[in-house]
């Protein structure tokens, strides 16, 4: 049973333009939120994360959206670079659980010229 | 970036051998993780440790196995590979095990069984 869900695979956009990555989650009790980025034959990396009593983080181009009540988070990438593009992984954790992360599936995002 | 190393960074293995995976961290952080990745399936908790010789299972522990006798070395043994287990593997480090805690994630291991 798949707790977090990225249901995008890939996602292609223009340089210059907004990219908005999309995941929804199952579990209610889920407390913290985070975004990876992974190149190819790389390690995921830290983008940005969001607390669940919070509703958005911003960290200077990407942003963070978070909707509880539609178990929802989106992020937001402006304006889209070249260099972003990559596939992120949204995650999400449950206090207490030495840091134990769900991923979702991740999403392929293409960013053209 | 974190100082996290993985080796061997490509293994081809066969059927029913016996494999060990080698993550070394020079950071101290007292958690260390073992993912897998797969097409379909992002990466899934394997095993992980809060400090030596303290370990328990992930969501996908069944067919391996983990130590860790020193802070900074946490091994990832499968007994006998099979052709399931062929796949990419991260360790990762955290220092707190509060949620929210940012794991940081080594350049991952391609492992093939044949």
């Amino acid at each position: 049973d798949q707790q977090v869900k990225q249901n995008s695979p890939s996602l292609s956009v223009q340089e210059g333009r907004i990219s908005i990555l999309n995941c929804d989650y199952t579990n209610s009790m889920f407390d913290y939120f985070l975004w990876y980025k992974k190149y190819p034959a790389e390690g995921p990396t830290f983008l940005i994360s969001i607390s669940s009593i919070k509703d958005k983080n911003e960290d200077g181009r990407f942003t963070v959206f978070l909707n509880k009540s539609a178990k929802h988070l989106s992020l937001h990438i402006v304006p889209s670079q070249p260099g972003d593009s990559a596939v992120y992984f949204c995650a999400a954790s449950l206090t207490g659980t030495a840091s134990k992360l769900t991923f979702g599936t991740g999403t392929r995002l293409q960013v053209t010229l | 970036d974190a100082g996290i190393t993985q080796s061997p960074r490509h293994k081809v293995t066969e059927t029913g051998t016996p494999v060990t995976l080698r993550c070394h961290q020079t950071e101290n952080h007292r958690y260390m993780y073992w993912y897998r990745q797969d097409p379909g399936h992002g990466l899934r908790l394997i095993h992980y440790s809060y400090g030596v010789k303290d370990t328990d299972k992930g969501e996908v522990s069944d067919g391996y196995s983990v130590s860790r006798s020193k802070t900074e070395d946490f091994l990832l043994t499968l007994e006998s590979a099979t052709s399931s287990q062929t796949s990419v593997y991260f360790c990762a480090i955290s220092e707190s095990r509060l949620a929210g805690g940012i794991l940081y994630f080594g350049p991952g291991t391609r492992l093939l069984v044949l």
